[in-house]
């Protein structure tokens, strides 16, 4: 059985650094894509960045700037990190099985407010 | 960017009526179309991949077609459980999704 699970602090601090894990089980790394989407509060989704079974990356335009994507195959983790947070950064954070989407997690809500 | 234009934005609608969701790509996507549901509590459920392909234990009332530049997701007889919102993601390129469709019982 495939299982996505996020996890990371649910408040933060404007200016400061994102850091999410997103553990799998039942699904290999080296074989499937991971991405990351976000969906603020009350809106649609948007993609952030993948990471792809190869270990290559991509990463949404809007934040490529800041957003930095990789992972750990031996422990089937995969990582977000988003540095410069602001409160526009609030909302959930879903990382999901790329490029077909087969397989999401529950989701993870992260507050950016002082 | 490719832009994902979905309509309508809202849909009320009955128990056992047909509806048809449509997204609209800015460039041809070449079939490269996921559909999902999402639930009020966030959970999010793949539909239908690469077009027209049900994802694993997906009801058969749900179809996808399309081919360019628009695509489509029907639900040919809704049940209780199919009133949420639903969102088209192309991957052509960087991936978009539509702004989505919420799906209200009348």
């Amino acid at each position: 059985q495939v299982q996505l699970e996020e996890s990371g602090p649910g408040l933060m601090q404007p200016s400061e650094t994102l850091s999410l894990t997103c553990t799998v089980s039942g699904f290999s790394l080296t074989s499937n894509g991971v991405g990351w989407v976000r969906q603020p509060l009350g809106k649609g989704l948007v993609w952030m960045g993948t990471i792809w079974a190869g270990g290559s990356t991509n990463y949404n335009s809007a934040v490529q700037s800041r957003l930095s994507i990789s992972r750990d195959t031996s422990k089937s983790q995969v990582f977000l990190k988003m540095n410069s947070l602001q409160p526009e950064d609030t909302g959930t954070y879903y990382c999901a099985s790329q490029p077909y989407g087969d397989y999401w997690g529950q989701g993870v809500m992260v507050t950016v407010s002082s | 960017d490719i832009q994902m234009t979905q309509t309508p934005s809202s849909m009320p609608a009955s128990l056992g009526e047909r509806v048809t969701i449509s997204c609209r790509a800015s460039q041809g996507i070449s079939n490269y179309l996921n559909w999902y549901q999402q639930k009020p509590d966030g959970t999010i459920k793949p539909l239908i991949y690469y077009t027209s392909n049900l994802q694993s234990g997906v009801p058969s009332r749900f179809s996808g077609s399309g081919s360019g530049t628009d695509y489509s997701l029907t639900i040919s007889s809704l049940e209780p459980e199919d009133f949420a919102m639903y969102y088209c993601q192309q991957y052509d390129s960087s991936p978009t999704f539509g702004a989505g469709t919420k799906l209200e019982l009348k």
